[in-house]
């Protein structure tokens, strides 16, 4: 089975910071990774899908990279409602899933 | 826009077994794509629980696959989910999702709200 490990698991940020998130896949998977927001009491939105490949709708500041085990998610400029969890998922075997453990981005 | 949502107990006595539908809007299930359940217990990540096509093959967690089962009713445009003998580690929210694969890559696109289950006596 493949397992994702996502660092850091939270952080503190401020309105204007550029912030990464990174995640690990245990075996390569590629570019069949995807990161994902979920605010509370919501169903999580797909922000960036096939590595880097922005959702339409996504706002710009939200970019994707990396490819084999490797991969990021920066918001290059953080925004008041950009508080929320983050998790990648791999789709290497698809349709079977693996999501990371996620990230939950707080306010300084 | 597809629509999903779920419907089902929102109390389940343990060792019972947990049954969920989610039906679809806007979109025939019969037209293609995998169709996924996704929960996530309260404070917690999310978890892949399995996925079906609209010819009824399935994939399931291994974590899972003995006590879960995935169907689908393309008369009725939505596909069902069980799982049997639950304790309270499977209390979670439970999401329906149409699982979008493009350029060989897959993720959940439209999701349902989610259900809130718990298992509790």
């Amino acid at each position: 089975d493949i397992q994702m490990t996502q660092s850091p698991s939270s952080l503190s940020a401020s309105v204007g910071d550029r912030v990464t998130i990174t995640c690990r896949a245990s075996q390569s998977i590629s570019s069949n990774l995807n990161w994902y927001q979920q605010k509370p009491g919501k169903a999580p939105k797909v922000l960036i899908y096939a590595a880097s490949s922005l959702q339409s709708g996504v706002p710009s500041r939200f970019s994707g990279g990396g490819s084999g085990t490797d991969f990021t998610l920066t918001i290059s400029s953080l925004q008041p409602e950009d508080f929320a969890t983050y998790y990648c998922q791999e789709s290497y075997n698809t349709p079977t899933l693996t999501f990371g453990g996620g990230t939950k981005v707080e306010i300084k | 826009q597809v629509l999903l949502q779920e419907s089902g107990p929102g109390l389940v006595k343990p060792s019972a077994t947990l049954s969920l539908t989610c039906g679809v809007s806007d979109y025939s299930i019969s037209s293609g794509y995998y169709w996924v359940w996704i929960r996530q217990p309260p404070g917690k990540g999310l978890e892949w629980v399995g996925s079906i096509y609209h010819s009824g093959t399935t994939y399931y967690n291994p974590s899972l696959k003995s006590r879960v089962t995935i169907s689908v009713d393309t008369s009725k445009n939505r596909f069902s989910l069980k799982v049997n003998s639950v304790n309270a580690a499977d209390s979670a929210v439970y999401y329906c999702a149409r699982l979008n694969c493009t350029g060989g890559c897959c993720y959940p696109d439209y999701w349902g709200q989610g259900t809130l289950v718990t298992v509790s006596s």
